[in-house]
């Protein structure tokens, strides 16, 4: 069974804190994306990842950094925490080339004060 | 870039009945179309797709159809039970691109 998973299903953090978002699949995907997913705003894109130590500007990167050492790890950065990213953030893989399915992680609800 | 709008944000129906969900494209070059589930407290996940070479895909009580000249694709539900209730995504993607651009969500309501 196909399987991702992220380090952490709620986190609080002050302001100006550097915040590390953990994610994991076991599928041997060459894909991972960073969603957050706010109310009326759908997912939107922060960064994605097609092969180790590759990364890719989505629609919203501003604030956010990435990170792939390895395959099956990609990891979320918050440099300095705004309560603006006080959000829902999604994990998410795929395989190969071209638009195919993504399978979804729990999700980590982060909140900023 | 690619701009999805998902119309409604909000649907209730009575158990038995049908729900639709519209979305509309930007992009001509969009050739994939998914939609996914998501239920509370969990991620989304797909639960059916086109691509543009189709106009209809069907899998038991859930349909989508495409229509590429106006650039809009609906999802239909139909004979909704209460374990369809959830937040209905769509989504669109150039079949060469790996991201996907998703619209704002429709929470869908199935009445008992």
């Amino acid at each position: 069974d196909v399987k991702v998973t992220q380090s952490s299903r709620y986190l609080v953090k002050r302001t100006g804190e550097k915040v590390f978002l953990e994610c994991v699949q076991d599928m041997d995907h060459e894909n991972m994306f960073w969603y957050r997913q706010d109310p009326g705003l759908g997912l939107r894109l922060i960064y994605f990842s097609y092969d180790v130590k590759m990364k890719e500007k989505g629609d919203i990167p501003e604030g956010y950094s990435v990170s792939r050492e390895k395959k099956e790890r990609f990891s979320l950065i918050l440099e300095s925490a705004s309560t603006n990213q006080t959000s829902m953030y999604l994990c998410a893989s795929s395989w190969g080339q071209g638009a195919r399915e993504q399978y979804f992680g729990p999700g980590t609800r982060l909140t900023v004060t | 870039g690619e701009n999805v709008e998902q119309h409604p944000s909000t649907l209730s129906v009575q158990e038995g009945d049908s729900a639709v969900i519209k979305c509309t494209y930007s992009d001509s070059a969009s050739n994939y179309f998914p939609w996914y589930k998501q239920e509370l407290g969990k991620g989304p996940q797909l639960i059916i797709d086109i691509r543009s070479n189709v106009g209809e895909k069907k899998d038991q009580r859930i349909a989508v159809t495409l229509n590429k000249t106006a650039k809009h694709f609906s999802l239909h539900i139909t004979e909704t039970q209460p374990e369809d209730s959830a937040v209905y995504f769509c989504a669109a993607s150039k079949g060469s691109a790996r991201q996907l651009t998703f619209g704002s969500g429709t929470q869908l309501t199935v009445l008992p």
